[in-house]
């Protein structure tokens, strides 16, 4: 089965780029995902990449997608401090998501 | 829409008792999801239904049991509650069309807090 693996923690500054990086196993995901928990909430979708993609862009977020090493990363331009949350990347094939543990941002001013 | 709601917010059991935790979506999903996530961890599947009458074991099942009469409801029942059950529980529904398709966002519901002592 799917595994997911990624980074416990990154603490960045203000303004500074975040990148999340995320290492999974089962190459027949046909999408792969970074969802977003905010503190005592549910997972919210951030954005995803379909598997035949290398790179996908959505205003401050880019998502870079390694096939071969098997690679995931999101990265955040000009963080903010209302991007702290967990960040969970995710992928599988349809209905059966495995998360990574998440990865908590963590934004000083 | 309320998207998918959960009841209850919060709950505290003895050991030995049991519960159902609720989950409902307005959103005609066909697929629905039960998650356990314990501190500083990632979420683990529990059950997840394919539709309404069809259920199947997630990756940590045990101590559960699940049905799902309904393409709203998909209630999770704990029978014999222990304390390695405290956790935050998400319900989330998708749809997943038949074959490939628009992205199968998960949406989720807000969580129930359970302590078991």
């Amino acid at each position: 089965g799917e595994d997911v693996e990624q980074s416990l923690f990154l603490s960045v500054r203000e303004g500074d780029s975040s990148v999340i990086n995320c290492t999974y196993t089962d190459s027949s995901s046909t999408y792969l995902y970074w969802y977003k928990q905010e503190p005592g909430a549910g997972l919210q979708l951030l954005t995803y990449i379909f598997s035949n993609m290398d790179m996908k862009q959505d205003q401050r977020l880019t998502v870079l997608l390694n096939k071969k090493d098997k690679h995931l990363s999101l990265r955040i331009a000009d963080t903010q401090t209302g991007d702290s949350a967990i960040y969970f990347c995710g992928g599988g094939s349809q209905g059966n998501l495995i998360f990574g543990k998440g990865t908590k941002l963590s934004v000083k001013p | 829409n309320a998207g998918v709601t959960q009841t209850p917010k919060f709950r505290i059991l003895k050991i030995g008792q049991s519960m159902t935790l609720q989950c409902a979506q307005d959103m005609n999903h066909n697929y629905m999801y039960w998650y356990r996530q314990d501190p500083g961890m990632g979420l683990k599947l529990i059950y997840y239904s394919v539709g309404a009458g069809i259920t199947d074991k997630g990756e940590v099942p045990n101590g559960y049991n699940v049905s799902r009469s309904t393409t709203e409801d998909f209630p999770l029942r704990l029978e014999l509650a222990a304390p390695s059950q405290t956790s935050v529980y998400f319900c989330a529904s998708s749809y997943s069309p038949l074959a490939g398709g628009p992205v199968e966002e998960q949406f989720f519901g807000p969580g129930t807090r359970l302590t078991v002592l």
